[in-house]
Protein backbone atom coordinates (compact mmCIF):
# COMPACT_ATOMS: atom_id res chain seq x y z
CA UNK A 1 0.00 0.00 0.00
CA UNK A 2 1.28 3.35 -0.72
CA UNK A 3 1.67 6.30 2.28
CA UNK A 4 2.45 9.77 2.45
CA UNK A 5 3.62 11.29 5.34
CA UNK A 6 3.88 14.89 6.80
CA UNK A 7 5.33 15.06 9.83
CA UNK A 8 4.74 18.43 11.05
CA UNK A 9 1.50 19.44 11.97
CA UNK A 10 2.47 22.90 11.44
CA UNK A 11 4.95 24.79 10.07
CA UNK A 12 6.10 28.63 11.52
CA UNK A 13 8.53 30.62 9.77
CA UNK A 14 9.25 34.55 9.78
CA UNK A 15 8.46 36.30 6.78
CA UNK A 16 11.46 36.96 4.11
CA UNK A 17 13.20 33.58 5.61
CA UNK A 18 13.17 30.45 3.36
CA UNK A 19 10.42 27.95 3.97
CA UNK A 20 10.60 24.33 3.87
CA UNK A 21 7.38 21.59 4.10
CA UNK A 22 8.44 18.13 4.74
CA UNK A 23 7.34 14.99 3.28
CA UNK A 24 7.78 11.45 2.87
CA UNK A 25 6.63 8.72 1.00
CA UNK A 26 6.20 5.28 0.39
CA UNK A 27 5.17 4.03 -3.66
CA UNK A 28 5.69 1.35 -5.33
CA UNK A 29 7.83 1.20 -8.67
CA UNK A 30 8.82 5.35 -10.33
CA UNK A 31 6.25 7.41 -8.09
CA UNK A 32 4.41 10.94 -9.46
CA UNK A 33 4.16 13.59 -6.50
CA UNK A 34 2.16 16.65 -6.02
CA UNK A 35 2.09 19.24 -3.76
CA UNK A 36 -1.41 21.02 -3.54
CA UNK A 37 -2.33 24.39 -1.30
CA UNK A 38 -5.58 24.71 0.37
CA UNK A 39 -6.72 28.20 1.46
CA UNK A 40 -9.25 28.68 4.08
CA UNK A 41 -12.70 27.61 2.52
CA UNK A 42 -11.67 26.81 -1.05
CA UNK A 43 -10.56 23.80 -2.31
CA UNK A 44 -6.92 22.58 -3.04
CA UNK A 45 -5.10 24.16 -5.62
CA UNK A 46 -1.78 22.56 -7.66
CA UNK A 47 0.89 23.85 -7.05
CA UNK A 48 4.22 21.59 -8.38
CA UNK A 49 5.09 17.82 -9.45
CA UNK A 50 7.48 15.31 -9.99
CA UNK A 51 6.76 12.76 -12.77
CA UNK A 52 10.37 12.22 -13.85
CA UNK A 53 13.10 14.18 -14.28
CA UNK A 54 15.11 17.11 -12.72
CA UNK A 55 15.02 16.30 -9.04
CA UNK A 56 14.04 20.07 -8.58
CA UNK A 57 10.89 21.05 -9.31
CA UNK A 58 9.59 24.49 -9.73
CA UNK A 59 6.06 25.09 -9.28
CA UNK A 60 3.29 28.25 -8.96
CA UNK A 61 3.66 31.37 -6.88
CA UNK A 62 7.70 30.77 -6.48
CA UNK A 63 7.88 27.38 -4.95
CA UNK A 64 9.75 24.63 -5.62
CA UNK A 65 10.28 20.70 -4.36
CA UNK A 66 13.21 18.33 -4.30
CA UNK A 67 12.67 15.02 -4.69
CA UNK A 68 15.38 12.42 -2.92
CA UNK A 69 15.31 9.05 -4.27
CA UNK A 70 17.42 7.67 -1.45
CA UNK A 71 15.66 9.25 1.35
CA UNK A 72 12.19 9.02 -0.23
CA UNK A 73 11.14 12.95 0.12
CA UNK A 74 9.72 15.24 -1.85
CA UNK A 75 10.04 18.56 0.69
CA UNK A 76 8.48 21.90 -0.27
CA UNK A 77 10.66 24.87 -0.46
CA UNK A 78 10.63 28.69 -1.03
CA UNK A 79 13.74 30.93 -0.55
CA UNK A 80 11.40 33.78 1.11
CA UNK A 81 8.15 32.95 3.02
CA UNK A 82 5.03 35.85 2.31
CA UNK A 83 2.59 36.21 4.68
CA UNK A 84 0.28 35.36 1.73
CA UNK A 85 1.64 31.64 1.65
CA UNK A 86 0.02 31.00 5.24
CA UNK A 87 -2.07 28.23 4.29
CA UNK A 88 -2.85 24.09 4.53
CA UNK A 89 -0.47 22.79 2.44
CA UNK A 90 -0.41 18.92 1.26
CA UNK A 91 1.73 16.64 -0.44
CA UNK A 92 0.20 13.52 -2.37
CA UNK A 93 1.84 11.05 -4.29
CA UNK A 94 0.45 7.44 -6.79
CA UNK A 95 2.38 4.94 -8.61
CA UNK A 96 1.24 6.18 -11.73
CA UNK A 97 -1.12 5.73 -14.61
CA UNK A 98 -4.69 6.61 -13.08
CA UNK A 99 -3.98 5.15 -9.93
CA UNK A 100 -5.35 6.25 -6.72
CA UNK A 101 -3.92 9.53 -5.49
CA UNK A 102 -3.04 9.09 -1.75
CA UNK A 103 -2.68 12.31 0.60
CA UNK A 104 -0.47 13.55 3.67
CA UNK A 105 -2.12 14.86 6.77
CA UNK A 106 -1.59 18.09 5.41
CA UNK A 107 0.79 21.18 7.19
CA UNK A 108 -0.37 24.30 8.41
CA UNK A 109 2.04 26.96 7.20
CA UNK A 110 2.06 30.03 9.71
CA UNK A 111 3.99 33.33 8.38
CA UNK A 112 4.80 35.83 10.77
CA UNK A 113 5.20 39.20 9.55
CA UNK B 1 -6.29 21.99 -16.90
CA UNK B 2 -9.83 21.16 -15.85
CA UNK B 3 -12.34 23.82 -14.55
CA UNK B 4 -14.45 22.24 -12.22
CA UNK B 5 -17.92 23.59 -10.81
CA UNK B 6 -19.34 22.26 -8.08
CA UNK B 7 -22.81 23.35 -6.24
CA UNK B 8 -23.61 23.99 -3.74
CA UNK B 9 -20.72 25.57 -2.32
CA UNK B 10 -21.90 24.97 1.16
CA UNK B 11 -25.28 23.93 3.02
CA UNK B 12 -26.42 22.97 6.55
CA UNK B 13 -29.08 20.20 6.55
CA UNK B 14 -31.00 18.38 8.90
CA UNK B 15 -29.81 15.00 10.72
CA UNK B 16 -31.43 12.36 8.23
CA UNK B 17 -32.01 14.01 5.33
CA UNK B 18 -30.10 13.53 1.91
CA UNK B 19 -28.40 16.03 -0.04
CA UNK B 20 -26.75 15.49 -3.63
CA UNK B 21 -23.76 17.64 -4.43
CA UNK B 22 -23.14 17.99 -8.27
CA UNK B 23 -19.49 18.45 -10.19
CA UNK B 24 -19.62 19.87 -13.64
CA UNK B 25 -16.28 19.88 -15.49
CA UNK B 26 -15.52 21.62 -18.63
CA UNK B 27 -14.28 19.02 -20.86
CA UNK B 28 -14.57 15.16 -21.15
CA UNK B 29 -12.71 13.25 -17.96
CA UNK B 30 -12.90 9.41 -18.00
CA UNK B 31 -12.46 9.17 -14.29
CA UNK B 32 -13.72 11.47 -11.95
CA UNK B 33 -13.27 11.22 -8.35
CA UNK B 34 -15.21 11.83 -4.97
CA UNK B 35 -13.29 12.65 -1.81
CA UNK B 36 -14.21 13.64 1.61
CA UNK B 37 -12.29 16.07 4.27
CA UNK B 38 -13.37 15.88 7.77
CA UNK B 39 -12.67 18.94 9.93
CA UNK B 40 -8.91 19.60 10.68
CA UNK B 41 -8.12 16.36 8.63
CA UNK B 42 -6.52 15.28 5.02
CA UNK B 43 -8.54 14.24 2.07
CA UNK B 44 -10.00 10.37 2.00
CA UNK B 45 -11.23 8.86 -1.12
CA UNK B 46 -14.79 8.05 -1.47
CA UNK B 47 -15.18 6.29 -4.73
CA UNK B 48 -14.01 6.60 -8.47
CA UNK B 49 -16.98 7.48 -10.97
CA UNK B 50 -16.56 6.23 -14.47
CA UNK B 51 -19.32 7.03 -17.01
CA UNK B 52 -21.35 3.85 -18.02
CA UNK B 53 -20.27 1.89 -15.03
CA UNK B 54 -20.89 2.00 -11.46
CA UNK B 55 -18.87 3.64 -9.36
CA UNK B 56 -16.03 2.18 -6.98
CA UNK B 57 -16.09 2.46 -3.75
CA UNK B 58 -13.24 2.62 -0.74
CA UNK B 59 -13.11 0.40 1.93
CA UNK B 60 -15.49 1.81 4.92
CA UNK B 61 -17.68 3.38 1.71
CA UNK B 62 -20.76 1.98 0.76
CA UNK B 63 -23.39 2.90 -2.23
CA UNK B 64 -26.87 2.84 0.25
CA UNK B 65 -24.59 5.75 2.12
CA UNK B 66 -23.22 7.67 -0.79
CA UNK B 67 -24.73 6.61 -4.21
CA UNK B 68 -22.99 8.63 -7.37
CA UNK B 69 -24.67 9.25 -10.87
CA UNK B 70 -22.04 9.62 -13.54
CA UNK B 71 -24.88 10.22 -16.59
CA UNK B 72 -21.49 11.45 -19.12
CA UNK B 73 -18.49 12.73 -19.55
CA UNK B 74 -18.73 15.49 -18.28
CA UNK B 75 -20.94 15.49 -14.76
CA UNK B 76 -21.09 13.45 -11.84
CA UNK B 77 -23.30 13.68 -8.60
CA UNK B 78 -22.88 12.27 -5.09
CA UNK B 79 -25.34 12.21 -2.66
CA UNK B 80 -24.60 11.74 1.16
CA UNK B 81 -27.78 10.05 2.63
CA UNK B 82 -29.47 10.04 5.80
CA UNK B 83 -26.84 12.24 7.46
CA UNK B 84 -25.97 12.73 11.31
CA UNK B 85 -22.88 15.18 12.43
CA UNK B 86 -20.39 12.57 11.75
CA UNK B 87 -21.28 13.29 8.11
CA UNK B 88 -19.80 16.89 8.45
CA UNK B 89 -17.47 17.51 5.78
CA UNK B 90 -15.95 19.17 2.74
CA UNK B 91 -16.59 17.02 -0.07
CA UNK B 92 -14.63 17.60 -3.04
CA UNK B 93 -14.87 16.54 -6.90
CA UNK B 94 -12.15 15.81 -8.00
CA UNK B 95 -10.51 15.11 -11.69
CA UNK B 96 -7.63 14.12 -13.52
CA UNK B 97 -6.18 15.33 -17.45
CA UNK B 98 -6.53 13.54 -20.65
CA UNK B 99 -3.04 12.51 -20.73
CA UNK B 100 -1.15 10.55 -18.63
CA UNK B 101 0.46 11.29 -16.17
CA UNK B 102 -0.94 14.93 -15.19
CA UNK B 103 -2.48 16.62 -11.48
CA UNK B 104 -5.44 15.91 -10.34
CA UNK B 105 -7.88 19.14 -10.51
CA UNK B 106 -10.41 19.93 -7.55
CA UNK B 107 -13.65 21.57 -7.33
CA UNK B 108 -13.72 24.31 -4.81
CA UNK B 109 -16.06 21.58 -2.38
CA UNK B 110 -18.93 21.26 -0.86
CA UNK B 111 -18.68 22.43 3.14
CA UNK B 112 -21.42 20.26 4.39
CA UNK B 113 -22.54 20.65 7.96
CA UNK B 114 -25.38 18.34 9.29
CA UNK B 115 -27.01 19.57 12.66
Amino acid sequence: AQSVAQPEDQVNVAEGNPLTVKCTYSVSGNPYLFWYVQYPNRGLQFLLKYITGDNLVKGSYGFEAEFNKSQTSFHLKKPSALVSDSALYFCAGRSGGYQKVTFGTGTKLQVIP
Amino acid sequence: SAVISQKPSRDICQRGTSLTIQCQVDSQVTMMFWYRQQPGQSLTLIATANQGSEATYESGFVIDKFPISRPNLTFSTLTVSNMSPEDSSIYLCSVEGQLSPTEAFFGQGTRLTVV
